[in-house]
């Protein structure tokens, strides 16, 4: 089974410019989590969605958004760069979005330069 | 709200010797508790993982971790390092959240080199 696939691997931007990457989750995963990592703040949970639905949010700016499709496929969109959006983004599935706890399965990351 | 610490950010050890790299967290209720490991430029690989039972958990690449709630601490050991396992390795608590699903808080990570 093939594991989560995330486009692009990496990505060069300039400030102000908006990017949006994208997350492909294993088959038959609902769920899907997005992360940041940075030197600075070290991973950060961004946001969480379920059967197209944003069900839970981290502490980020509305520059920060996502969605979800009906194949459980997520993008996430970061408007009006800034230096400090500078990042590796990570993408998470797991198989059931209620219920018990299903652990997380992560992709490689899009790695994001701001200049 | 729950959070980790990871009180080592960089561990230098002979390969072949033996490794604990340390973890505490901080949850109001039963956590779930993970490790990983991020080689460079990578993402991030399940090593292991705690949800109850057995305090002493095994993972894959011959590590362990043992569950100590008295001290809210859940180190990761491994008996003989291999120059393979120099990577970046992060202490996780999973909460389930209210409106459902389930979000991963980490702690700093401990950077890990081995020594041939």
């Amino acid at each position: 089974k093939a594991g989560v696939t995330q486009t692009p691997r990496y990505l060069i931007k300039t400030r102000g410019q908006q990017v949006t990457l994208s997350c492909s989750p294993i088959s038959g995963h609902r769920s899907v989590s997005w992360y940041q990592q940075t030197p600075g703040q070290g991973l950060q949970f961004l946001f969480e969605y379920f059967s197209e639905t944003q069900r839970n949010k981290g502490n980020f700016p509305g520059r920060f958004s996502g969605r979800q499709f009906s194949n459980s496929r997520s993008e996430m969109n970061v408007s009006t760069l800034e230096l400090g959006d500078s990042a590796l983004y990570l993408c998470a599935s797991s198989l059931i979005g209620t219920g018990t706890y299903n652990e997380q399965f992560f992709g490689p990351g899009t790695r994001l330069t701001v200049l | 709200a729950q959070s980790v610490t990871q009180p080592d950010i960089h561990i230098t050890v002979s390969e072949g010797a033996s490794l604990e790299l340390r973890c505490n967290y901080s949850y109001g209720a039963t956590p779930y508790l993970f490790w990983y490991v991020q080689s460079p430029g990578q993402g991030l690989q399940l090593l292991l993982k705690y949800f109850s039972g057995d305090t002493l958990v095994q993972g894959i690449k011959g590590f362990e971790a043992e569950f100590k709630r008295s001290q809210s601490s859940f180190n990761l050991r491994k008996p003989s390092v291999h120059w393979s396992d120099a990577a970046e390795y992060f202490c996780a608590v999973g909460a389930r959240l209210t409106g459902g699903g389930n979000k991963l808080t980490f702690g700093t990570g401990t950077q890990l080199k081995v020594e041939l």
